[in-house]
């Protein structure tokens, strides 16, 4: 499987602050999906982006999608606690990619 | 949603023994289903791929006949790990796909400490 670095590996901020993280490769992706994992769990999915270019919103999150497919980003507007956790982006290229992590942590 | 069950959530076994962890989908049927095996603060690493009523396609480096993997139905795939030893405890992640997106439903996972 090829890799999706994701950026930065580790963030540690304080509750309404704004972040972004981003998620990048070499390869072109038909689909990216945004997890959020918290620990003893399993990842819950965020959102996916399907269309070079796309933007979607949740909530305080906003996730982009490049415009060749190539990278996403997830920007978080005035972070909370319960934001912390450990954010995944996969892609679906040939084979399906997984992204290195990045772990969030909100401090009050 | 898609709800995907894992089970047992924990599991503390002997070396030498082996265990079994299953992977549900409660309410869609998944073609194919992953086993993902987590190392403390680490991203999810994948085992293998398991496609129903075919056998299952293992990652560079993981051990076939160590994770016996079965998918028999639509909506349960095991994940047998053989002959344990202290090593393989680890956090264990199954997740099934529905939809033609390759969306994947993550199970809770299941904890694996091996004395």
């Amino acid at each position: 499987t090829q890799l999706l670095e994701q950026s930065p590996q580790f963030l540690s901020i304080q509750e309404g602050e704004n972040l972004t993280v981003y998620c990048n490769s070499s390869s072109v992706f038909s689909s990216l999906q945004w997890y959020r994992q918290e620990p003893g769990e399993g990842p819950v999915l965020l959102v996916t982006v399907v269309t070079g270019g796309e933007v979607k919103k949740l909530k305080r999150l906003t996730f982009q999608f490049g415009d060749a497919r190539k990278d996403s980003s997830l920007h978080i507007t005035a972070a909370q606690p319960g934001d912390t956790g450990l954010y995944l982006c996969t892609g679906t290229a040939s084979k399906l990619t997984f992204g290195t992590g990045t772990r969030l942590q909100v401090t009050l | 949603g898609a709800v995907v069950s894992q089970h047992p959530s924990r599991v503390i076994c002997k070396s030498g023994t082996s265990v079994k962890i299953e992977c549900r989908s409660l309410d869609f049927q998944a073609t194919t289903m992953f086993w993902y095996r987590q190392f403390p603060k680490q991203s999810l690493m994948l085992m293998a791929t398991s496609n129903e009523g075919s056998k299952a396609t293992y990652e560079q480096g993981v051990e076939k006949d160590k994770f016996l993997i079965n998918h028999a139905s639509l909506t349960l795939s095991t994940l047998t790990v053989t002959s344990a030893h202290p090593e393989d405890s680890s956090f264990y992640i199954c997740s099934a796909v529905s939809g033609g997106v390759y969306e994947q439903f993550f199970g809770p996972g299941t904890r694996l400490t091996v004395l």
